[in-house]
């Protein structure tokens, strides 16, 4: 297996643009996570899919943030519009039933300027 | 929500040393992960361990959940292990533990 895929690897857009990440999760995995890291408030769990339903996204900041999990092998997380402080590495991360070990993509890391 | 404490914060050691990371939470854990994000930015899986102990080569982790902490152990230490510790439970990281082994 490839692991977890995580697209585009970086990004640079203007303040005010929609910007969509995207995740592809280990075959057979059920479980998607998607973290944000920064220096001031480290890894961040923004939202936690089990079997393509979103479970918890309390850690998701504002509304200008939402997830989908439409299958298995895929999720997007979209900031519209986006900000400066925005700018951060995104993670995505897989695991199988019952959130056992937990497998990261590689990153995306986003700079909005 | 739970609480995930990590120390030291930062830790320099010789290449050579041995080293105790502690994890310290604050709930009942269904889930607890010890993770090395390396200095590339990788964040790689070292570690399943809710309960008990594990042994990894030169790294093992014990996980007391009765006392809610778990201890990562790094024994004769390579540059190549520098990088940040991460034990995450239920999948909330604490702040990590910045480790540089220097040769």
């Amino acid at each position: 297996d490839a692991g977890v895929i995580q697209s585009p690897r970086h990004e640079v857009t203007e303040m005010g643009q929609e910007v969509t990440l995207r995740c592809k999760p280990i075959s057979g995995h059920n479980s998607l996570f998607w973290y944000r890291q920064t220096m001031m408030r480290g890894l961040e769990l923004l939202i936690y899919f089990n079997n393509n339903v979103p479970i918890d996204d309390s850690g998701m900041p504002e509304d200008r943030f939402s997830a989908k999990m439409p299958n298995a092998s895929f999720s997007t997380l979209k900031i519209q519009p986006s900000e400066p402080r925005d700018s951060a590495v995104y993670f995505c991360a897989s695991s199988g039933t019952g959130v056992t070990e937990a497998f990261f993509g590689q990153g995306t890391r986003l700079t909005v300027v | 929500g739970i609480q995930v404490e990590q120390s030291p914060p930062d830790l320099i050691l010789q290449e050579g040393a041995n080293s105790t990371l502690r994890c310290n939470f604050s709930d009942s854990v269904n889930n607890l992960q010890w993770f090395h994000q390396n200095p590339w930015g990788q964040l790689i899986n070292l570690f399943y361990i809710p309960s008990g102990t594990k042994q990894n080569g030169r790294l093992s982790a014990t996980t007391v959940a009765t006392e809610r902490y778990s201890l990562l152990y790094i024994s004769s230490s390579q540059t190549t292990d520098s990088g940040v510790y991460f034990c995450a439970v239920d999948m909330r990281f604490g702040a990590g533990t910045r480790l540089t082994v220097k040769p």
